[in-house]
């Protein structure tokens, strides 16, 4: 079955730019989805459609797919942005989603 | 505004069969292009998709888990439903309903994306 491979954990200084990847065999040839978990609540879409914001999510927020990889990008971050982040395809194949193992960001 | 809440036992024995129950306000669930979801999460790890529906009888399962699943729609309160059998301590997770739904002029599959999610519940597998 297909897999999603994402790093465990990300740190960045405030006000730098986080990058976390999500790798997969010809990702770029799917739709990629990003969410974010908060500690204790529940995960919240933050990109959709590989690089698309739902309304409320801030601009710092961007997303790439190309290749084998995917990849969120936060710019400025900031402490709040400290969480549990998420992607997932559709595997056509098997035809079910599959998410990420997680990355955690932590702002340092 | 759109809100999912799960409700169901916290406790289920070994071997039995865990059954949740999401309501749905704000939006109906015979929606056209929604689909209504399961996710569950163990303690202290990542989240794994369960399985959706949609009110045209559409259904998708997790292959690892498509034996022991049912899910189904309760149009006249609004709610949609998880029965998971055989439960072991494996299934001790907690488990989120959200409403899938497709941003591009044709819906595939593949472009649907859980973008309403509940609360969340913890469900236990304890004798």
């Amino acid at each position: 079955s297909y897999v999603l491979t994402q790093p465990p954990s990300v740190s960045v200084a405030p006000g730098q730019t986080a990058k976390i990847t999500c790798g997969g065999n010809n990702i770029g040839s799917k739709s990629v989805y990003w969410y974010q978990q908060m500690p204790g609540q529940a995960p919240v879409l933050v990109i959709f459609d590989d690089r698309d914001r739902p309304s409320g999510i801030p601009e710092r927020f961007s997303g790439s797919n190309s290749g084998n990889t995917a990849t969120l990008t936060i710019s400025r971050v900031e402490a709040v942005d400290e969480a549990d982040y998420y992607c997932h395809v559709w595997d056509s194949s098997s035809d079910y989603v599959i998410f990420g193992g997680g990355t955690k960001l932590t702002v340092l | 505004q759109l809100q999912l809440q799960e409700s169901g036992p916290g406790l289920v024995k070994p071997s039995e069969t865990l059954s949740l129950t999401c309501t749905v306000s704000g939006d109906s669930i015979t929606t056209t292009y929604y689909f209504w979801g399961w996710i569950r999460q163990p303690p202290g790890k990542g989240l794994e998709w369960i399985g959706t529906t949609s009110y045209g009888g559409t259904t998708y399962f997790n292959p690892s888990l498509k034996t022991r699943v049912t899910m189904s729609l309760d149009t006249s309160k609004n709610q949609f439903s998880l029965k998971l059998t055989s439960v072991t301590a494996a299934d001790t997770a907690v488990y989120y309903c959200a409403r899938e739904s497709c941003s591009a002029t044709t819906c595939y599959r593949w472009y649907y994306h859980m973008d309403v999610w509940g609360k969340g519940t913890t469900v236990t597998v304890s004798s």
